[in-house]
Protein backbone atom coordinates (compact mmCIF):
# COMPACT_ATOMS: atom_id res chain seq x y z
CA UNK A 1 0.00 0.00 0.00
CA UNK A 2 2.27 2.84 -1.46
CA UNK A 3 -0.29 5.85 -0.09
CA UNK A 4 1.53 9.37 -1.13
CA UNK A 5 5.03 8.74 -3.07
CA UNK A 6 7.43 11.59 -3.78
CA UNK A 7 10.25 12.10 -5.42
CA UNK A 8 13.06 13.04 -5.55
CA UNK A 9 13.88 12.26 -1.63
CA UNK A 10 16.92 14.74 -2.01
CA UNK A 11 18.08 17.81 -4.22
CA UNK A 12 20.77 20.17 -4.26
CA UNK A 13 20.71 22.41 -7.20
CA UNK A 14 22.21 26.19 -7.89
CA UNK A 15 20.61 29.23 -7.91
CA UNK A 16 18.71 29.86 -11.08
CA UNK A 17 18.10 26.26 -12.08
CA UNK A 18 14.71 24.64 -12.61
CA UNK A 19 13.34 21.14 -10.96
CA UNK A 20 10.14 19.60 -10.66
CA UNK A 21 8.86 17.56 -7.64
CA UNK A 22 6.58 14.57 -8.28
CA UNK A 23 3.72 13.20 -6.01
CA UNK A 24 1.60 10.69 -6.60
CA UNK A 25 -1.15 9.03 -4.50
CA UNK A 26 -2.93 5.62 -4.86
CA UNK A 27 -5.88 6.25 -2.49
CA UNK A 28 -8.31 8.07 -4.91
CA UNK A 29 -8.45 11.00 -2.97
CA UNK A 30 -9.44 14.44 -3.98
CA UNK A 31 -7.33 16.66 -2.37
CA UNK A 32 -3.84 17.09 -2.71
CA UNK A 33 -1.54 19.10 -0.91
CA UNK A 34 1.81 20.88 -1.43
CA UNK A 35 3.82 22.28 1.78
CA UNK A 36 7.06 23.50 3.16
CA UNK A 37 8.73 22.77 6.24
CA UNK A 38 11.17 25.09 7.96
CA UNK A 39 12.63 25.20 10.89
CA UNK A 40 10.75 27.43 13.24
CA UNK A 41 8.46 28.06 11.05
CA UNK A 42 6.70 24.81 10.83
CA UNK A 43 4.55 23.08 7.82
CA UNK A 44 2.85 26.46 5.08
CA UNK A 45 0.86 25.59 2.49
CA UNK A 46 2.49 26.20 -0.89
CA UNK A 47 -0.45 24.94 -3.18
CA UNK A 48 -3.21 22.92 -2.96
CA UNK A 49 -5.73 21.11 -5.72
CA UNK A 50 -9.35 20.07 -4.71
CA UNK A 51 -9.90 18.61 -6.68
CA UNK A 52 -8.48 17.69 -10.43
CA UNK A 53 -8.70 20.69 -12.76
CA UNK A 54 -8.49 22.87 -10.10
CA UNK A 55 -5.38 24.82 -8.35
CA UNK A 56 -5.31 27.48 -5.54
CA UNK A 57 -2.47 29.76 -4.17
CA UNK A 58 -1.46 28.65 -0.32
CA UNK A 59 0.50 30.76 2.05
CA UNK A 60 3.26 31.10 0.10
CA UNK A 61 2.97 30.11 -3.37
CA UNK A 62 5.64 32.83 -4.62
CA UNK A 63 8.33 30.95 -7.14
CA UNK A 64 6.62 27.88 -7.38
CA UNK A 65 4.09 26.48 -9.89
CA UNK A 66 1.76 23.70 -9.61
CA UNK A 67 0.42 21.13 -12.19
CA UNK A 68 -2.31 18.48 -11.08
CA UNK A 69 -1.92 16.05 -14.13
CA UNK A 70 -4.80 13.67 -13.06
CA UNK A 71 -6.56 12.67 -10.04
CA UNK A 72 -3.55 11.05 -8.71
CA UNK A 73 -0.51 13.17 -9.29
CA UNK A 74 0.18 16.78 -8.37
CA UNK A 75 3.95 18.23 -9.25
CA UNK A 76 5.65 21.21 -7.88
CA UNK A 77 7.95 23.52 -10.06
CA UNK A 78 10.29 26.00 -8.92
CA UNK A 79 11.41 27.59 -12.21
CA UNK A 80 14.23 29.68 -10.88
CA UNK A 81 15.47 28.28 -7.60
CA UNK A 82 16.68 30.92 -4.62
CA UNK A 83 18.79 30.06 -1.70
CA UNK A 84 15.61 31.14 0.19
CA UNK A 85 14.04 27.64 -1.31
CA UNK A 86 16.00 25.43 0.89
CA UNK A 87 13.78 23.20 2.98
CA UNK A 88 11.25 19.90 3.04
CA UNK A 89 8.88 19.46 0.47
CA UNK A 90 6.00 17.67 1.78
CA UNK A 91 2.95 16.42 -0.57
CA UNK A 92 0.16 15.20 0.85
CA UNK A 93 -3.59 14.10 0.06
CA UNK A 94 -6.98 14.12 1.99
CA UNK A 95 -9.55 11.89 1.18
CA UNK A 96 -13.53 11.70 2.06
CA UNK A 97 -12.69 9.45 4.90
CA UNK A 98 -10.04 8.96 7.27
CA UNK A 99 -8.26 5.75 8.53
CA UNK A 100 -10.73 5.60 11.15
CA UNK A 101 -13.34 5.49 8.63
CA UNK A 102 -15.48 8.35 9.95
CA UNK A 103 -15.95 10.81 6.83
CA UNK A 104 -14.68 13.72 6.18
CA UNK A 105 -11.97 13.98 9.09
CA UNK A 106 -9.64 15.77 7.26
CA UNK A 107 -6.97 13.56 7.66
CA UNK A 108 -3.65 14.49 5.67
CA UNK A 109 -1.40 11.65 4.80
CA UNK A 110 1.95 12.90 3.30
CA UNK A 111 4.23 11.79 1.55
CA UNK A 112 8.01 10.99 3.37
CA UNK A 113 9.68 14.75 1.92
CA UNK A 114 11.58 15.81 -0.28
CA UNK A 115 14.83 17.51 0.66
CA UNK A 116 15.51 20.74 -1.43
CA UNK A 117 19.08 22.40 -1.20
CA UNK A 118 20.00 25.48 -2.91
CA UNK A 119 23.24 26.78 -3.36
CA UNK B 1 -1.18 36.62 14.96
CA UNK B 2 -0.91 33.13 13.50
CA UNK B 3 -3.99 31.40 13.56
CA UNK B 4 -2.81 28.24 15.85
CA UNK B 5 -0.37 28.61 18.28
CA UNK B 6 1.59 25.94 20.17
CA UNK B 7 4.63 26.62 22.88
CA UNK B 8 7.36 25.11 21.02
CA UNK B 9 8.77 23.49 24.02
CA UNK B 10 11.10 21.19 24.51
CA UNK B 11 9.40 19.45 26.97
CA UNK B 12 11.72 16.89 28.45
CA UNK B 13 9.83 14.41 31.00
CA UNK B 14 10.93 10.96 32.19
CA UNK B 15 9.61 7.81 31.37
CA UNK B 16 5.96 7.19 33.05
CA UNK B 17 5.19 10.81 33.24
CA UNK B 18 2.32 12.78 32.51
CA UNK B 19 2.37 15.93 30.23
CA UNK B 20 -0.04 18.17 29.01
CA UNK B 21 0.21 20.20 25.74
CA UNK B 22 -1.77 23.10 24.83
CA UNK B 23 -2.65 24.94 21.65
CA UNK B 24 -4.63 28.07 21.05
CA UNK B 25 -6.42 29.37 18.01
CA UNK B 26 -7.85 32.37 17.07
CA UNK B 27 -10.42 32.08 14.94
CA UNK B 28 -13.91 31.26 16.23
CA UNK B 29 -15.12 29.87 13.36
CA UNK B 30 -12.53 26.83 13.18
CA UNK B 31 -14.41 24.32 12.69
CA UNK B 32 -12.32 20.75 13.57
CA UNK B 33 -9.24 20.03 15.31
CA UNK B 34 -6.60 17.72 15.05
CA UNK B 35 -3.37 16.51 16.61
CA UNK B 36 -0.62 15.40 14.71
CA UNK B 37 2.87 13.73 15.25
CA UNK B 38 6.07 14.05 13.48
CA UNK B 39 9.37 11.99 14.21
CA UNK B 40 12.80 13.63 13.47
CA UNK B 41 13.07 13.78 9.72
CA UNK B 42 9.90 11.98 8.89
CA UNK B 43 6.35 13.26 7.95
CA UNK B 44 3.41 14.18 9.50
CA UNK B 45 0.85 11.87 10.71
CA UNK B 46 -2.52 11.77 12.37
CA UNK B 47 -2.52 11.42 16.07
CA UNK B 48 -6.31 11.65 16.88
CA UNK B 49 -9.22 14.03 15.94
CA UNK B 50 -10.41 16.52 18.92
CA UNK B 51 -14.25 16.04 19.07
CA UNK B 52 -16.00 18.58 20.95
CA UNK B 53 -17.12 16.12 23.82
CA UNK B 54 -13.62 15.40 24.30
CA UNK B 55 -11.43 11.79 23.31
CA UNK B 56 -9.34 9.41 24.60
CA UNK B 57 -7.48 6.84 22.47
CA UNK B 58 -5.43 4.57 25.23
CA UNK B 59 -2.98 6.87 26.97
CA UNK B 60 -3.83 9.56 24.83
CA UNK B 61 -6.54 12.33 25.53
CA UNK B 62 -7.50 15.39 23.95
CA UNK B 63 -10.04 18.09 24.84
CA UNK B 64 -11.46 20.96 22.96
CA UNK B 65 -12.42 24.14 25.06
CA UNK B 66 -14.23 26.37 22.44
CA UNK B 67 -15.33 29.17 24.95
CA UNK B 68 -11.76 29.87 25.30
CA UNK B 69 -10.65 28.48 22.33
CA UNK B 70 -7.95 26.20 23.18
CA UNK B 71 -7.53 22.17 22.46
CA UNK B 72 -5.26 19.97 24.61
CA UNK B 73 -3.61 16.99 24.60
CA UNK B 74 -2.55 15.05 27.83
CA UNK B 75 -0.24 12.14 27.26
CA UNK B 76 -0.26 9.52 30.55
CA UNK B 77 2.45 6.79 30.83
CA UNK B 78 5.14 8.46 28.81
CA UNK B 79 6.76 6.51 26.97
CA UNK B 80 10.42 6.93 25.19
CA UNK B 81 8.65 5.98 21.88
CA UNK B 82 6.53 9.19 22.25
CA UNK B 83 9.68 11.50 21.90
CA UNK B 84 8.56 13.40 18.89
CA UNK B 85 6.80 16.98 17.63
CA UNK B 86 3.15 17.18 17.88
CA UNK B 87 1.31 19.60 15.56
CA UNK B 88 -1.99 21.14 16.60
CA UNK B 89 -3.82 21.67 13.53
CA UNK B 90 -7.54 23.47 12.83
CA UNK B 91 -9.65 23.01 10.06
CA UNK B 92 -11.81 26.15 8.58
CA UNK B 93 -15.06 26.11 6.10
CA UNK B 94 -13.81 28.29 3.32
CA UNK B 95 -10.66 30.24 3.20
CA UNK B 96 -7.32 30.08 0.71
CA UNK B 97 -5.70 27.93 2.79
CA UNK B 98 -7.25 24.87 1.54
CA UNK B 99 -9.02 24.47 5.08
CA UNK B 100 -6.21 23.05 7.31
CA UNK B 101 -4.12 25.55 9.78
CA UNK B 102 -0.82 23.89 11.01
CA UNK B 103 0.74 25.18 15.03
CA UNK B 104 4.58 24.98 14.58
CA UNK B 105 4.51 22.09 16.81
CA UNK B 106 5.55 21.26 20.58
CA UNK B 107 8.74 19.01 20.90
CA UNK B 108 8.34 16.26 23.28
CA UNK B 109 12.03 14.58 24.74
CA UNK B 110 10.67 11.75 26.98
CA UNK B 111 14.25 10.22 28.96
CA UNK B 112 14.90 7.34 30.58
Amino acid sequence: NAGVTQTPKFQVLKTGQSMTLQCAQDMNHNSMYWYRQDPGMGLRLIYYSASEGTTDKGEVPNGYNVSRLNKREFSLRLESAAPSQTSVYFCASRGLTGTSGRRNTGELFFGEGSRLTVL
Amino acid sequence: RKEVEQDPGPFNVPEGATVAFNCTYSNSASQSFFWYRQDCRKEPKLLMSVYSSGNEDGRFTAQLNRASQYISLLIRDSKLSDSATYLCVGRNYGGSQGNLIFGKGTKLSVKP
